[in-house]
């Protein structure tokens, strides 16, 4: 069983249009998390949940929300797509403990044209 | 701000080396470090956490060190395998009411055999 599963694994769409990343983990875990992955490979936090309550929004643009329906899965919504939002995008998960070690998907290749 | 400098992207090694990672930080310390590794097309995995108060942690061939002084990391692995080949991300956790994970851009393994 995949412990955090992203879909869809691949997107390819146009500049202007609005999409979605789904994201689900079965580790029971409390806080989930979005990471951007841009092609010089660098990994930034977006956002996390804990609880289905945000508490770190980092300075991302307000195209990008994040939606967390229960505490198994976080979605990403962003709106009217831009060249520069081309990354990958991972979810994580981690336990509501000190150590606060991230479980990561699989990733999700988005390439804005 | 906080910064992380993993100072090799890429290094390559004879299989049967010891391959010794860098990763150094600036400012404050953080509460505790983690190594991932990362494969092509996957997301990280988690490979060791040391925290501030720890010289060193062992984990079957991987060693890190962590000197608060030098505000440096050393992440080592023994007896290389063409198998170790991959990026590894060190990430820093520095705490407080909204926790933060901040990883490097990574250091590309590649061992000959």
């Amino acid at each position: 069983d995949t412990a955090v599963s992203q879909t869809p694994k691949y997107l390819v769409t146009q500049m202007g249009n609005d999409k979605s990343i789904k994201c689900e983990q079965n580790l029971g875990h409390d806080t989930m998390y979005w990471y951007k992955q841009d092609s010089k490979k660098f990994l930034k936090i977006m956002f996390s949940y804990n609880n289905k309550e945000l508490i770190i929004n980092e300075t991302v643009p307000n195209r990008f929300s994040p939606k967390s329906p229960d505490k198994a899965h976080l979605n990403l919504h962003i709106n009217s797509l831009e060249l520069g939002d081309s990354a990958v995008y991972f979810c994580a998960s981690s336990q509501d403990d000190e150590e606060e070690t991230q479980y990561f998907g699989p990733g999700t290749r988005l390439l804005v044209l | 701000s906080q910064k992380i400098e993993q100072n090799s992207e890429a290094l390559n090694i004879q299989e049967g080396k010891t391959a010794t990672l860098t990763c150094n930080y600036t400012n404050y310390s953080p509460a505790y470090l983690q190594w991932y590794r990362q494969d092509p097309g996957r997301g990280p995995v988690f490979l060791l956490l040391i925290r501030e108060n720890e010289k060193e942690k062992r984990k079957e061939r991987l060693k890190v060190t962590f000197d608060t002084t030098l505000k440096q990391s050393l992440f080592h692995i023994t007896a290389s395998q063409p198998a170790d080949s991959a990026t590894y991300l060190c990430a820093l956790y520095y705490g407080g009411s909204q926790g933060n994970l901040i990883f490097g851009k990574g250091t590309k393994l590649s061992v000959k055999p």
